[in-house]
């Protein structure tokens, strides 16, 4: 199969840095999606990483490394908003079609 | 923007019951998937259309079928439903995948509870 592996739930404090993982079998990925989902909402579209690297947009950053199947969401400057769930998706090579992990519920705390 | 619109925000029916679920973009996109999404199992693709007329299985299609008669609907069918069909049903869209995908826009999820 093509797991994807997150924690389940995570907890940190306005204004810190804090790292989601994400980790994949490596066999069949053609890139790695994150979204953010808010209780009772859709998900919305927060990174796209194809090649192995870092890349930032604003506060989040979105890192991948496609030989050891992992990858990381850096979300710094934490708000309260910023609570909600976080998926990671990866692209699976023979249709292009997304498979997403579990997610990661994240608490930000004053 | 695109405007992906799922028919019922909720839904309550009988076992046994046929149910329908709509959805319609507004953006063109050939690409329109169904997912269920459960607590701690993600989100799980039920079925997925490149174009008109054309479906592909996901990883979780028993219990489920699909129609796409025109390319901005894309319909889910519980043709009986049951109680272990309770879920959260979100339909995304996304332009044409070629060797690297585009993102995928979601509607706001059709909540299906089954008595």
């Amino acid at each position: 199969g093509q797991n994807i592996d997150q924690p389940t739930e995570m907890t940190a404090t306005e204004g810190a840095i804090v790292q989601i993982n994400c980790t994949y079998q490596t066999s069949g990925f053609n890139g790695l999606f994150w979204y953010q989902q808010h209780a009772g909402e859709a998900p919305t579209f927060l990174s796209y990483n194809v090649l192995d690297g870092l890349e930032e947009k604003g506060r989040f950053s979105s890192f991948l490394s496609r030989s050891k199947g992992y990858s990381y969401l850096l979300l710094k400057e934490l708000q309260m908003k910023d609570s909600a769930s976080y998926l990671c998706a990866g692209v699976s090579g023979g249709y292009n079609k997304l498979i997403f992990g579990a997610g990661t519920r994240l608490a930000v705390h004053p | 923007d695109v405007k992906v619109t799922q028919s019922s925000r909720y839904l309550v029916k009988r076992t046994g019951e046929k149910v329908f679920l709509e959805c319609v973009q507004d953006m063109d996109h050939e690409n329109m998937f169904w997912y269920r999404q459960d607590p701690g199992l993600g989100l799980r693709l039920i079925y997925f259309s490149y174009d008109v007329k054309m479906k592909e299985k996901g990883d979780i299609p028993e219990g489920y079928s699909v129609s796409r008669e025109k390319k901005e609907r894309f319909s889910l069918i519980l043709e009986s439903a049951s109680t272990n069909q309770t879920s959260m049903y979100l339909c995304a869209t996304a332009t044409r995948l070629e060797r690297v995908t585009g993102e995928l826009f979601f509607g706001e999820g059709s909540r299906l509870t089954v008595l």
